[in-house]
């Protein structure tokens, strides 16, 4: 069956500029997790939904970062007014269910703010 | 404080040695703990996992992990490297996130490179 799919698979932007990243996750799985991946870092937890649960949006490092996952599917990772830190590989992985089970990685958004 | 800890950022080992990618954790409760791999330009893959049950797991391309619940480590192993083994290598650990949430939580990783 199909990955975990995303996009764009690079985007350049100019700062100040508002980005969307999207998300596929596979079929029925009820996890949702973004992370960030900077260069010479581990995974920076973002947002986590699981279900029709309010998301976890704990790990989002300002206001500028929102989330959603429309109809317990698709999600999309919106960066408003991007800042050249913002610049990263943008990860989205999905699970059947919660934290024990495996998770399910797409090939990621480079991300990458001038 | 729940975390996982890499200690080393790089490991080299010659193609045909046994390779070890160590991990460390600390944790309130059972531990979750999970090993990716990351090959250049894609997305992590799963490994194995410990959740319960053996403290031996074996996982994909030949490699294993043992939980050891009195050093809290779940060290990476695989008897003999391969050139095609050389990757990103991340240790996960279930823990509590700010939000109240259990998630996993990645060590920084350790880059391996198998020499031929």
């Amino acid at each position: 069956g199909a990955g975990v799919s995303q996009s764009p698979s690079n985007k350049v932007t100019e700062k100040g500029k508002d980005v969307e990243l999207r998300c596929d996750p596979i079929s029925g799985h009820t996890a949702l997790y973004w992370y960030r991946q900077s260069l010479g870092q581990g995974l920076e937890f973002l947002i986590y939904f699981q279900g029709n649960s309010a998301p976890d949006k704990s790990g989002l490092p300002s206001d500028r970062f929102s989330a959603e996952r429309t109809g317990g599917s698709v999600s999309t990772l919106t960066i408003q007014r991007t800042q050249q830190e913002d610049s990263a590989v943008y990860l989205c992985a999905s699970s059947r269910s919660g934290f024990q089970e495996t998770q399910y990685f797409g090939p990621g958004t480079r991300l990458l703010v001038l | 404080a729940q975390s996982v800890a890499q200690p080393e950022d790089q490991v080299n080992v010659a193609e045909g040695n046994p390779l070890t990618v160590k991990c460390t954790y600390s944790v309130s409760g059972n531990p979750y703990l999970f090993w990716y791999v990351q090959y250049p330009n894609r997305g992590l893959q799963f490994l194995l996992k410990y959740i319960t049950g053996d403290n031996l797991v074996k996982g994909s391309y030949g490699f294993e992990a043992e939980f050891n619940k009195s050093q809290t480590s779940f060290h990476l192993k695989k008897p003999s490297a391969l050139v095609s083994d050389s990757a990103l290598y991340f240790c996960a650990v279930r823990a509590l996130s700010l939000g109240g949430s259990y998630i996993p939580t990645f060590g920084r990783g350790t880059s391996l490179i198998v020499h031929p």
